[in-house]
């Protein structure tokens, strides 16, 4: 199973929105709603963002928003403040008990 | 607080073994999944095992299988790995995480295992 597709860079001025895809296949990200997105500082552990495509975690600010649709996921970050300068990964569940992450994307805030 | 915090990591040649542990507070540990993730330096993020409430089930990654096994210890709150046959490519941080549903929601700091002659 292959990592999923993230594209490495994104970038915003504060204020504005940026969106990540996190593209699979219909064994992963296409076959389960169970997508999930991390905010990794660097030297951090990452922390859980975003749950089954489209959940907050408790404390988690509702900036932060996923959306599926088929084998595409994504996290849009809105009214980008300077702490949201990070690396974003995702995840899914890829069946047989089994799960991926994408290659991480790192969002500048410029 | 959920509080979990790893240890055991460190230099090993190729070919050597390594045993890592997370030590969990804050939430009932027996009631939970719990997995290993890791990440090699500069790299992105890699799903290494898993193991169900009990013990009684546990998934590896096809990279690890016959050589990483994963454990625990319901009584003393504790996960485990143990890394046998290292590869210089099982360089990495390793995080051992909380694993309700199909997401990991509490993570430690990572114990960074380095395979090198």
């Amino acid at each position: 199973q292959s990592a999923l597709t993230q594209p490495p860079s994104a970038s915003g001025s504060p204020g504005q929105s940026v969106t990540i895809s996190c593209t699979g296949i219909s064994t992963d990200v296409g076959g389960y709603s169970h997508v999930s997105w991390y905010q990794q500082y660097p030297g951090k552990a990452p922390k859980l963002i975003i749950y089954d495509a489209n959940k907050w975690p408790s404390g988690v600010p509702d900036r932060f928003s996923g959306s599926k649709s088929g084998s595409t996921a994504s996290l849009t970050v809105s009214g980008l403040q300077a702490e949201d300068e990070a690396d974003y990964y995702c995840s899914s569940y890829a069946g047989n008990n089994q799960w991926l992450f994408g290659g991480g994307t790192k969002v500048t805030v410029l | 607080e959920v509080q979990l915090v790893e240890s055991g990591g460190g230099l090993v040649q190729p070919g050597g073994s390594l045993r890592l542990s997370c030590a969990a507070s804050g939430f009932t540990f027996s009631s939970s999944w719990m997995t290993w993730v890791r990440q090699a330096p500069g790299k992105g993020l890699e799903w290494v095992a898993n193991i169900k409430q009990d013990g009684s089930e546990e998934y590896y990654v096809d990279s690890v299988k016959g050589r990483f096994t994963i454990s625990r210890d319901n009584a003393k709150n504790s996960l485990h790995l143990q890394m046998n046959s290292l590869r210089a490519e099982d360089t990495a941080v390793y995080y051992c995480a909380r694993h309700p549903g199909q997401s990991f929601d509490c993570w430690g700091q990572g114990t960074l295992v380095t395979v090198s002659s």
